[in-house]
């Protein structure tokens, strides 16, 4: 699977729309782009995925980039209870063994 | 609906102790998996059944052992513990093709002293 990149830190207003970048440029033409969360010890949460079209479900949307070498993960108004790490994974249309990285540590401010 | 059950939620063993945590899924999934979370690090995965009858090893796999006994329940075993095995555990499930994602356990708490 390929991997990605995404800073280790964010911060965000509430109310205001967060956007999460990540890079994945060894993304293959059958690789998904899945984004989760973890708030506290929870255990991940599924947010979205995607292939090559933009998506939109009732927690977030997904922009991949034409080349999909890059997403971004958009919350539309953020609320303190999305303060969380937001997992970026890239993997096989089987959805299985997701590979888990650092993740990007998202803090909503009021 | 539960979802995925794990239990314990929280487990101290003594180094060499052995434990086995449990996990149950009711939503007629095909995939189950184990993971592992040390303090500040993203998850690594243990194992995995892609179905009922098979397992797999997955990045650390080391120290573990599985059963995936019917297509509700994975379980997880390790035989002597060692204090590097202290971490919270996740199992999961996901359908076959992972459209709709994972589904994440609420965790096992593991300190092994």
């Amino acid at each position: 699977d390929a991997k990605t990149t995404q800073p280790p830190s964010m911060d965000c207003a509430e109310g205001r729309a967060a956007n999460l970048p990540c890079n994945h440029s060894t993304i293959s033409g059958n690789e998904y782009v899945y984004w989760y969360r973890q708030i506290h010890s929870q255990g991940p949460q599924y947010i979205i995925h995607g292939l090559k079209n933009n998506e939109t479900n009732e927690m977030a949307s997904l922009i991949i980039t034409e080349d999909r070498k890059s997403s971004t993960l958009i919350l539309p108004h953020a609320t303190l209870r999305d303060t969380a790490v937001y997992y970026c994974i890239v993997s096989n249309n089987a959805g299985n063994m997701l590979t888990f990285g650092g993740g990007t540590r998202l803090m909503v401010k009021p | 609906n539960a979802g995925v059950t794990q239990t314990p939620k929280f487990q101290v063993l003594k180094t060499g102790q052995s434990m086995t945590l449990q996990c149950a899924q009711d939503m007629n999934h095909n995939s189950m998996y184990w993971y592992r979370q040390d303090p500040g690090m993203g998850l690594r995965l243990i194992y995995y059944s892609a179905s009922e009858g098979t397992t797999d090893k997955g990045e650390v796999p080391n120290g573990y052992n599985v059963s995936r006994l019917n297509k509700r329940e994975f379980s997880l075993r390790l035989e002597s513990a060692a204090p590097s095995q202290t971490s919270v555990y996740f199992c999961a499930s996901s359908s076959r093709r992972g459209n709709y994602g994972y589904t994440f356990g609420s965790g096992t708490r593991l300190t092994v002293v």
